[in-house]
């Protein structure tokens, strides 16, 4: 069964720093998005991407954050000067035309 | 923010019983109603969704009951199996005139079946 791939499943970064989030969504899904979840709270919409540019995105997505689809295949999240409550587990999700999201493993993003 | 409600953090349900999992929410706009499994380590996998046109949808063990009247929908399990204990979370839709269809998520129920 196809699957979305996220790495790294585990990142440490210094607060201030730059990551980078990686994805590889399904190859014929159409929609793309980041979603996160710090410990203990709800999972949160960030961004959503469709024809090569942001459909929507949260308050949360501010100008820290960007998302990019490089090469046709991978879709990555950068934020720029990680803060320390940017630490929370980022799930990367991708569905074709219907209601059929799916979602990767998530990246555990910690900010020390 | 409290679009999306679970207001169980826990339920503990003997095998071969039946699992009700419940969620609330207070958005009129939501349209499309769907449910997700978590295990620890993994994302969320989906399971079952209802459009706001309808009352019940049923796969399987797993049905889903919406009442729009009382913006209140539940999941049941029938017969619940120890392999269905997870983390199972709400989420809700908004309708948009675009096709985005981010997801509004409930905290989530942590449902242990005992065998």
């Amino acid at each position: 069964e196809p699957e979305v791939t996220q790495t790294p499943s585990h990142q440490v970064t210094q607060m201030g720093q730059e990551v980078i989030l990686r994805c590889v969504p399904i190859s014929n899904h159409l929609y793309f998005y980041w979603y996160r979840q710090i410990l203990g709270q709800k999972v949160e919409f960030l961004v959503s991407f469709y024809n090569n540019e942001i459909s929507e995105k949260s308050e949360i997505f501010d100008d820290q954050f960007s998302v990019e689809r490089p090469d046709g295949s991978n879709f990555t999240l950068k934020i720029r000067s990680t803060k320390l409550e940017d630490s929370a587990m980022y799930f990367c999700a991708s569905r074709r035309d219907s209601w059929g999201y799916t979602f990767g493993s998530g990246t555990r993003l910690t900010v020390v | 923010d409290q679009q999306v409600k679970q207001n169980s953090p826990s339920l503990s349900v003997q095998e071969g019983r039946i699992s009700i999992l419940n969620c609330d929410y207070t958005n009129s706009m939501f349209d499309y109603f769907l449910w997700y499994k978590k295990y620890p380590a993994e994302g969320p996998t989906f399971l079952i969704s209802i459009s706001s046109i309808k009352d019940k949808n049923e796969d399987g063990r797993f049905t889903v009951f919406l009442n729009k009247s009382a913006k209140h929908l539940s999941l049941h399990i029938v017969p619940s199996q120890p392999g269905d204990s997870a983390v199972y979370f709400c989420a809700a839709s908004p309708y948009n005139a675009g096709n985005n269809r981010k997801l509004i998520w409930g905290l989530g129920t942590s449902l242990a079946v005992n065998p």
